[in-house]
């Protein structure tokens, strides 16, 4: 069984589209997560919810929405999409937000803006 | 602000090699450490961390010690084998919050 697991695996789209990508973890986790990781492979954390609820928000352009149904679920919704925004989306859990845990990443979403 | 800092690769080794990646760190109060690993085309997983100075953290050869006085964290392997070609990323959080400060990666390559 997938433990975190995100759809698309690709995407392709045009400049000032609007996208989804889904997120599911099935570890019982209270906590979830949302990375950026771009070309050079540097990795920088978007946001991150416990129990449905938004404690991380970087410094992310608005256009970007993350939303959680329930704590199970963390989609990011991106509006107008830009050509910066080409990247491998990661999505994470971990059992709660202490800073012991662990964070189980999921296989990532490959965007493409073109 | 917290930061991490790895050594820049790739590195090549030949297998069987000794493996170090340096990693050192700036934080307040007393961080997590950790290292995931990322294989080609996948997502992160953890390899080994350690939550307190002094702790050793250790998984599949990999070791890493906790040193408070250097803040550092470096990883080390005794013996390479093909199938740790990889980019190995140092992180810590600290704060409370799982808010991860992750290196910007070392790729690794292992050759035969």
């Amino acid at each position: 069984d997938t433990a975190v697991s995100q759809t698309p695996k690709y995407l392709v789209t045009q400049m000032g589209n609007d996208k989804s990508i889904k997120c599911e973890q099935n570890l019982g986790h209270d906590t979830m997560y949302w990375y950026k990781q771009d070309s050079k492979k540097f990795l920088k954390i978007m946001f991150s919810y416990n129990n449905k609820e938004l404690i991380i928000n970087e410094t992310v352009p608005n256009r970007f929405s993350p939303k959680s149904p329930d704590k199970a679920h963390l989609n990011l919704h991106i509006n107008s999409l830009e050509l910066g925004d080409s990247a491998v989306y990661f999505c994470a859990s971990s059992q709660d937000e202490v800073q012991q845990e662990t964070q189980y990443f999921g296989p990532g979403t490959r965007l493409l803006v073109l | 602000g917290d930061s991490v800092t790895q050594m820049e690769g790739p590195v090549t080794l030949s297998e069987e090699a000794f493996l170090t990646i340096n990693c050192t760190y700036t934080a307040t109060g007393y961080p997590s450490l950790f290292w995931y690993v990322q294989y080609p085309g996948e997502g992160l997983q953890l390899l080994l961390k350690a939550t307190k100075a002094d702790d050793k953290g250790s998984n599949k050869g990999f070791e890493a010690t906790y040193r408070k006085e250097t803040t550092s964290f470096h990883l080390e392997k005794g013996s390479v084998q093909v199938s740790d070609s990889a980019v190995y990323f140092c992180a810590l959080v600290s704060g409370g919050y799982q808010k991860v400060t992750f290196g910007t990666g070392t790729k690794l390559q292992v050759i035969p």
